[in-house]
């Protein structure tokens, strides 16, 4: 059974950096595409961001909102997915949640962790 | 806003269907099956109910369909069921993957 686990969340700083991980089980993480995907409270879905598995060079792609600020990454021998978020605003508070990719889908998601960024 | 149109809010009664569309998807061009849906109850992570436009995940019900028309998608629920009521969202890539603004679907 496919199992993501977000943590890391908290409160943050206007200005400051957070770290969020995604710990994974239950299927063969060095071969999954990998997503985040975040909700701020009261709003909808917004597409954070993707990254590759290791044939396709790790490669990541952003939506234009985080693009410069957050950084997707990935340990596969840990299994665990990483957001690092920089210049962190109050528009990035939300749910992140983190998600398997599957033909251009989130298929498999996490519960989530809440950042909040507040002075 | 967001380059995916969804209305606000449907509704519907129990065993009726309900249409939900999604519109804005690519026609064409390699993106152009890259549709899929989410349901999601208050206080819980969404869930994944149709991909590739028309295709089931394990486990979902054939309640839920995919189709799509041109730059529109839609998904149908069909036999509307209490546990129905939900947020539904519909995912695509116009240049860049992106989410449609959210439906309500309320079962009355």
């Amino acid at each position: 059974e496919v199992n993501l686990m977000e943590s890391g969340g908290g409160l943050v700083k206007p200005g400051g950096s957070l770290r969020v991980s995604c710990a994974a089980s239950g299927f063969t993480f060095s071969a999954a595409w990998m997503t985040w995907v975040r909700q701020a409270p009261g709003k909808g879905l917004e597409w954070v961001g993707r990254i590759k598995d290791k044939n396709e060079g790790w490669s990541t792609e952003y939506a234009a909102a985080v693009q410069g600020r957050f950084i997707i990454s990935r340990d596969d021998s840990q299994n665990t997915l990483y957001l690092q978020m920089d210049s962190l605003t109050a528009a990035d508070t939300a749910v992140y949640y983190c998600a398997t990719w599957k033909s251009g889908s989130a298929d498999n998601w996490g519960r989530g962790t809440l950042v909040t960024v507040s002075s | 806003q967001s380059a995916l149109t969804q209305p606000r809010s449907v509704s519907g009664s129990l065993g009726q269907s309900v249409t939900i569309s999604c519109t804005g998807v690519s026609s064409d061009g390699g993106s152009y099956k890259y549709v899929s849906w989410y349901q999601q109850h208050p206080g819980r992570a969404p869930k994944l109910i149709i991909y590739d436009v028309n295709q089931w995940p394990s486990g979902v019900p054939d309640r839920f369909s995919g189709s799509q028309s041109g730059s529109t998608a839609y998904l149908t629920i069909s036999g509307l069921q209490a546990e129905d009521e939900a947020d539904y969202y519909c995912f695509s890539y116009v240049s860049t993957w992106v989410f449609g603004g959210g439906t309500k679907v309320a079962v009355v």
